[in-house]
């Protein structure tokens, strides 16, 4: 069963502009992690928080979550083309089995 | 910085053939992982190991065997290879429970 899962297939945007991907996750975490997949490459993590923070800032990434509403949120602001890739989140569960568990992914397009 | 590689890059071969695909780290962690990807179905965990000797079954297991010879050497072996098991696998390490984890490039296998 899915523990997380990003809320939309695909997003895109011009590049300048603000887009923000959400991820609902359904267990009590320890933590969250947002990872990137450009193409033809692994996964490589942006940022982690956890259960006890609210926002997490890497340049111009931010990461917010929500325990209450079991939700998450990574906002990246003035994009480049470079931004172009997949994003997920991944999540852990507070008990018993630790792995990580991945979302499906958000396909983020930049446009020039 | 953290370096996962895999080998080989690219593998084809026909239902019923024996595969192994290989992965090495050198970032001196515990932890390592098989994934494979999958369109619409984000990362799914096979094996991992958390040291050399140590094997843990994952959320898809069911024909693959994994062998940790070392802390930096894990292997996937696919015995009897079914067009199923066509897929994008993803080794990873890391330095403990819930952390970050380093992804290799992936191995694009095709199972005919």
């Amino acid at each position: 069963s899915q523990l997380a899962e990003e809320n939309s297939w695909a997003l895109s945007v011009h590049e300048g502009e603000s887009v923000t991907v959400n991820c609902s996750y359904k267990t009590s975490i320890t933590a969250l992690q947002w990872y990137r997949q450009k193409s033809g490459k692994g996964p490589a993590q942006l940022i982690l928080i956890r259960s006890n923070e609210r926002e997490k800032r890497n340049g111009r990434l931010r990461a917010t979550l929500d325990t209450s509403s079991q939700s998450s949120s990574l906002s990246i602001t003035a994009t480049r083309c470079e931004d172009t890739a997949v994003y997920f989140c991944a999540t852990d569960a507070s008990s018993g089995s630790w792995q990580l568990i991945f979302g499906s992914g958000t396909q983020l397009t930049v446009m020039p | 910085e953290a370096a996962v590689t895999q080998s080989p890059r690219n593998k084809v071969t026909v239902t019923g053939g024996n595969v192994t695909l290989s992965c090495r780290q050198t970032n001196s962690h515990n932890y390592m992982y098989w994934y494979r990807q999958d369109t619409g179905h984000g990362l799914r965990l096979i094996h991992y190991s958390y040291g050399a000797g140590n094997l843990q079954i994952g959320d898809v297991p069911d024909g693959y065997k994994a062998t940790r010879t070392t802390q930096e050497d894990f292997f996937l072996l696919l015995e009897l290879a079914s067009p199923s098991q066509t897929s994008l696998y993803f080794c990873a390490s890391s330095g403990g429970v819930r952390a970050e984890q380093f992804f290799g490039p992936g191995t694009r296998l095709t199972v005919l």
